[in-house]
């Protein structure tokens, strides 16, 4: 069985500070990770992904995570904080081979200080 | 292109009514999915569906159910409504059942129970 370990419901960080959003995941099989935000009453948008190859990935608005085996681990890193980028950030797994069924984290609220 | 589309937005329904929500995949887009997400639970996976037929299915009652017609417009149904099925409900669509295929998300249904 799979399933994703959120670090932190709530992160704050200051604008201008390194964002870092924590998440690990339990899979027996090689995993297929992703990151989706989800902004005030929308749905969710995909960031970034990561399937095969490079274990760092780079996504949309500056954000990038690191595929980390040994850890289990796919942290989702900003250098730079920015007043926009507050949102929910949820982490994501599905495993190679069957049918697709993504499992989601339950959610990092980030909030950015001015 | 046009995203998923989901409809209604916005609705109230009484205890003990039914809902029908639909949800207009990508063009192009065989496989839809259908979350629901609460503050106490977070994302949870309610069904899959591809070529019309269900694939996966999430721990819900069997009050819930959807369904997917030849356009790949699904439709998820939950009858006898209780106070605890207001939530956000989201659709998404990928290609196919392939993992690692990406997810795309609606904006969702807000249903509120009273």
């Amino acid at each position: 069985a799979q399933s994703v370990t959120q670090l932190g419901s709530h992160v704050s960080v200051s604008e201008g500070a390194l964002v870092l959003l924590r998440c690990n995941y339990s899979s027996s099989v090689p995993p297929y990770l992703f990151w989706y935000v989800q902004y005030p009453n929308q749905g969710l948008q995909l960031l970034l992904k990561y399937t095969t190859g490079a274990t760092l990935v780079k996504g949309i608005n500056g954000f990038e995570a690191e595929f980390k085996k040994s850890e289990t681990s796919f942290h989702l890193t900003k250098p730079s904080a920015h007043m926009s980028d507050a949102a929910e950030y949820f982490c994501a797994v599905s495993y190679s081979g069957g049918y697709q069924k993504v499992t989601f984290g339950t959610g990092t609220k980030l909030q950015v200080i001015p | 292109k046009a995203g998923v589309t989901q409809t209604p937005r916005y609705l109230i329904k009484t205890r003990g009514q039914q809902v029908t929500l639909s949800c207009s995949p990508i063009s192009g887009h065989r496989s839809v999915s259908w979350y629901q997400q609460t503050p106490g639970q977070g994302l949870q996976f309610l069904f899959e569906y591809f070529s019309e037929t269900q694939r996966n299915k999430g721990n819900f009652p069997g009050r819930f159910s959807g369904r997917q017609f030849s356009n790949s417009r699904s439709e998820m149904n939950v009858s006898t409504l209780e106070l605890g099925d207001s939530a956000l409900y989201l659709c998404a669509s990928s290609l196919d059942t392939t993992s690692g295929n990406t997810i795309y998300f609606g904006e969702g249904s807000w249903l509120t129970v009273v």
